[in-house]
């Protein structure tokens, strides 16, 4: 079945260092989208990636979808203490209803 | 706020017995989805309704089971239950059941197992 896998697991930066994620389906996916997990809190959507070598900004936030439609990147830049958390991607196959969700990195900062 | 209601908070109960966690989708929401996590975990799905008809099964345990209800609201029902069934469940909504497709979660049900 289909599987997202997402690394590293966790990342420790000084605030103000970039950070990035990568996530990475066994199969294609028709998009991927991201979500961002404050501690005790629920999984908010922050964008969705539909088509293929797709690029988007929010902010400090950027998201990469790849050209392969397989793999999917979110890249912040210069983080701050407000930036952590745990972010998922999560795919769908074009057959399928289901989103699988990667298992998420979880971001700590620094101050 | 997202606008998805789940009820109860937390739930604590002893292994063997049957529980029932309850989602509210937001109004205009048909799709309504149930995941579990587990302590720092990622988010299993578990099942999908849309419109009260099941629309996609994921990782469900068979003792779990769930329905979607004519108002939209929906509930998920879990019995004979394990320690391991220690977690937290949320539940998610979107107005569709395809792709493209953003899911609001809510708050979430803990449940604790003892």
């Amino acid at each position: 079945g289909q599987q997202v896998m997402q690394i590293p697991q966790y990342q420790h930066v000084q605030e103000g260092e970039d950070f990035t994620t990568y996530c990475n389906s066994s199969t294609t996916l028709s998009n991927i989208q991201w979500y961002k997990q404050r501690p005790g809190g629920h999984p908010v959507f922050l964008i969705q990636l539909v088509k293929s070598g797709e690029v988007k900004k929010q902010k400090r936030l950027t998201f990469q979808f790849g050209e392969a439609k397989k793999n999917s990147s979110l890249h912040i830049t210069a983080t701050q203490t407000t930036d952590v958390g745990t972010y998922f991607c999560a795919g769908r196959e074009d057959s399928s209803y289901k989103l699988i969700f990667g298992s998420g990195t979880r971001l700590l900062v620094r101050p | 706020d997202s606008g998805v209601t789940q009820t109860p908070k937390h739930l604590i109960t002893a292994t063997g017995q049957r529980v029932t966690l309850r989602c509210s989708p937001r109004s205009g929401d048909l799709s309504v989805y149930w995941y579990q996590q587990s302590l720092d975990q990622g988010l299993q799905f578990l099942i999908q309704y849309y419109n009260g008809e099941e629309r996609a099964k994921g990782n469900i345990l068979e003792r779990f089971s769930a329905q979607q209800f004519p108002d939209l609201h929906s509930e998920l029902n879990l019995s004979s239950l394990e320690l391991g069934d220690s977690a937290l469940y949320f539940c998610a909504s979107s107005v569709s059941s395809g792709s493209p497709n953003e899911q609001f979660f809510g708050p979430g049900t803990r449940l604790t197992v003892l």
